[in-house]
C-alpha cells in the first residue's frame, strides 16, 4: 500500500534556529501533499497544501514566511520552520493522496518539534 | 465555517462492549467522510470511509453511519478491544475530486478501553 515517510520523528532545537521536516511518498508519486499541525489533545489543523513545482497554498492565519514549504519533486515535500520559537513547538504531520482507495490519504508518522 | 479543534472528549468503554463515537461536521457541501484512528505520537490511520450517497457502511468490526440531515457522523466499533484505545477523528472532504482536495478534521474523541 501507499507509504509516506516523515523525518525526523523528533527534533529539539534552540530558539532562533530553523528546522526542516521531510515528507516522502515511498511508492507513489504525489503532486499534492498536505501539512498539518497538532497541539496536545487537539485536532489536526491544516497549515498548507504543498504543490509540486509551484507555490504552496497556505490556510488563513498561517505565516508563509515562517513555515516555508518546498515541493521540488513528485515524492518529496519539505516544511522548514524558520526562526523557531517555543510557541512553534508542536506535532507536525504530512499527508499525501495516492488515489481513491482506503480514503486515499496516507499520513506520515509525524514530527515532534520542541523549541527550547 | 470549518470544524475547529476543541478539547478532546473521552469515551470510556469496557472491553467487549460496543463503542459509538460521534462527530458533527460543519460543511453541508461535504460529500466524502473518513474516520481515522490516531495513537499517541503517530499519524492518523485510516479506518473507514463513506460517501454522501450512502447512509451506512460496514467494515470489519466497524460501521459508519451518516445522517446528512443533521450533519452527523458516527463510528461504531463492535466488541471493543484494548488495542482500540486511541483518539478517533472524523474528517470531511468537499468533493472527492482528486489529489488536491483537502481534508478538514473534526474535534476528535479519545476512546479508553477498560478491562
Amino acid at each position: 500500500g501507499a507509504v509516506v515517510s516523515q523525518h525526523p520523528s523528533r527534533v529539539i532545537c534552540k530558539s532562533g534556529t530553523s528546522v526542516k521536516i521531510e515528507c516522502r511518498s515511498l511508492d507513489f508519486q504525489a503532486t499534492t501533499m498536505f501539512w498539518y499541525r497538532q497541539f496536545p489533545k487537539k485536532s489536526l489543523m491544516l497549515m498548507a497544501t504543498s504543490n509540486e513545482g509551484s507555490k504552496a497554498t497556505y490556510e488563513q492565519g498561517v505565516e508563509k514566511d515562517k513555515f516555508l514549504i518546498n515541493h521540488a519533486s513528485l515524492t518529496l515535500s519539505t516544511l522548514t520552520v524558520t526562526s523557531a520559537h517555543p510557541e512553534d513547538s508542536s506535532f507536525y504531520i504530512c499527508s499525501a493522496r495516492a488515489g481513491r482507495g482506503r480514503g486515499g490519504y496516507t499520513f506520515g508518522s509525524g514530527t515532534r518539534l520542541t523549541v527550547v | 465555517g470549518e470544524s475547529v479543534g476543541l478539547h478532546l472528549p473521552t469515551l470510556s468503554v469496557q472491553e467487549g462492549d460496543n463503542s459509538i463515537i460521534n462527530c458533527a461536521y460543519s460543511n453541508s457541501a461535504s460529500d466524502y467522510f473518513i474516520w481515522y484512528k490516531q495513537e499517541s505520537g503517530k499519524g492518523p490511520q485510516f479506518i473507514i470511509d463513506i460517501r454522501s450517497n450512502m447512509d451506512k457502511r460496514q467494515g470489519q468490526r466497524v460501521t459508519v453511519l451518516l445522517n446528512k440531515t443533521v450533519k452527523h457522523l458516527s463510528l461504531q466499533i463492535a466488541a471493543t478491544q484494548p488495542g482500540d484505545s486511541a483518539v478517533y477523528f472524523c474528517a470531511e472532504n468537499m468533493g472527492d475530486t482528486g489529489t488536491a482536495s483537502k481534508l478538514t478534521f473534526g474535534t476528535g474523541t479519545r476512546l479508553q478501553v477498560t478491562l
